[in-house]
């Protein structure tokens, strides 16, 4: 079945500088990859997604980029300021199962 | 327009006593799911139901049971609580149509004694 691996599972940056987080997945049957960040004792929110037919997307601080190739695709934060402090998933949807796989999750720490 | 809604919020359950968690959801989706967080962990997938009478198994379904008699609510039953089953639950929604974004609730604190 589908697996997603996500790493690292602890990434401490610096105020200011930028965060990556990056994410494989195994089915090449995918096609919507989105990220949710969730703050300590809340629930899971969506921050940014991208489609199989796309190569990258822009939010504001936030991107995301696939590689179907490789079957990965990352999540790019930059000037990382304290309240992006959280626990980030990346997620692979396929249709067929009507499911996101999920991967286990991303702290980051945002260092004053 | 609340979008997903789950009640209640805190519950404590002694080993062997039996509860519904009730999701609700405003925004006529199709599709819902029960996930499990257990403390620094991921989302674990209960149940889940792809419309109204529908239900399917998830990852890790043993101890539980759903039911979705009606499109906007997803129930799960716990018939005979375990303090394994200590978690914090979370019920989401999406689309049809554009069936990819989920949306969740804000989930309930189970503690079983």
């Amino acid at each position: 079945g589908e697996n997603v691996e996500q790493h690292p599972s602890t990434l401490s940056v610096q105020e200011g500088d930028s965060a990556v987080i990056k994410c494989t997945y195994s089915d090449s049957a995918s096609n919507y990859f989105p990220w949710y960040k969730q703050e300590l004792g809340k629930r899971p929110q969506l921050i940014i997604d991208i489609r199989s037919n796309v190569g990258e997307k822009k939010d504001q601080r936030i991107a995301v980029t696939l590689n179907k190739t490789a079957k990965h695709f990352s999540l790019h934060i930059t000037e990382t300021q304290p309240e992006d402090s959280a626990v980030y998933f990346c997620a692979a949807y396929m249709d067929s199962n009507y499911q996101l796989i999920w991967g286990a999750g991303t702290k980051l720490i945002i260092k004053p | 327009n609340a979008g997903v809604t789950q009640t209640p919020k805190f519950r404590v359950l002694k080993t062997g006593q039996s509860m519904t968690l009730l999701c609700a959801q405003d925004m006529n989706h199709e599709y819902m799911y029960w996930y499990r967080q257990d403390p620094g962990m991921g989302l674990r997938l209960i149940h889940y139901s792809v419309g109204e009478g529908t239900t399917a198994k998830g990852e890790v379904p043993d101890g539980y049971n759903v039911s979705r008699l009606k499109k906007q609510n997803f129930l799960l039953g716990l018939e005979s609580a375990a303090p394994s089953q200590t978690s914090v639950y979370f019920c989401a929604s999406s689309d049809r149509g554009t069936i990819y974004g989920y949306t969740f609730g804000s989930g309930t604190r189970l503690t079983v004694v």
